[in-house]
């Protein structure tokens, strides 16, 4: 089956800890997006990658970072440096010549 | 900065009922609308896009587009309690070399009653 795999599906994170957030697509997408959403929110854009080996920021990419060494995956790390890191995060995959993004199942992290 | 405003709801409608969803969107330049369906929980799931004036059909859902007021809106027909969740709008911003980004309402919560 094609899709976007997330995991963890719940991460728990102590403050001051890094945390890397996966994310895998099998429908050789070329863009990939990643989105925070918080409750009652609307999804904001923190970063995105048109090809291997570039990615450009989002909305919100302060205190975040990601990779894209393989067209398939793009991994985010939430660093020790995001204030208020707690919310769920979506990564999302489209084919360039396609509007449509499609959305993984999301994780949820929480700080405690 | 770009904007797009939902009425954050709850909309409440009885099943069978007309559900209407509203969203406007502050740049004028923008081209393409996108309506997403997020269950609780879970994630978007694209149910339809429009790119030009006037109405856009697909089975129950019709999507209504307005560039001169920068409006854009989702209309459900006869509502089925399974309709129930946040209808989010999202405006496409090209960001150049065919790259774009969405930018998202916050979204309105709907709930058909039965």
């Amino acid at each position: 089956d094609g899709g976007i795999t997330q995991s963890p599906k719940y991460l728990f994170r102590k403050e001051g800890q890094n945390v890397t957030l996966s994310c895998e697509q099998n429908l050789n997408h070329d863009a990939m997006y990643w989105y925070r959403q918080d409750p009652g929110q609307g999804l904001r854009l923190i970063y995105y990658s048109q090809i291997v080996n570039d990615f450009q920021k989002g909305d919100i990419a302060e205190g975040y970072s990601v990779s894209r060494e393989k067209k398939e995956s793009f991994p985010l790390t939430v660093t020790s440096a995001q204030k208020n890191p707690t919310a769920f995060y979506l990564c999302a995959s489209r084919e360039l010549a396609d509007p449509e993004q499609f959305f993984g199942p999301g994780t949820r992290l929480t700080v405690l | 900065q770009k904007e797009v405003e939902q009425n954050s709801g709850p909309l409440s409608v009885p099943e069978g009922a007309i559900a209407s969803l509203n969203c406007t969107y502050s740049d004028r330049g923008s081209q393409s609308f996108f309506w997403y369906r997020q269950y609780s929980g879970k994630s978007p799931e694209l149910i339809m896009f429009i790119y030009s004036n006037g109405d856009k059909e697909d089975g129950r859902f019709t999507a209504q587009l307005n560039k001169a007021s920068q409006y854009v809106s989702l209309l459900i027909r006869d509502s089925q309690p399974s309709d129930s969740a946040t209808y989010l709008c999202a405006v496409k911003v090209d960001s150049g070399a065919g790259s774009y980004q969405l930018t998202f309402g916050k979204g309105t919560k709907l709930s058909v009653i039965p």
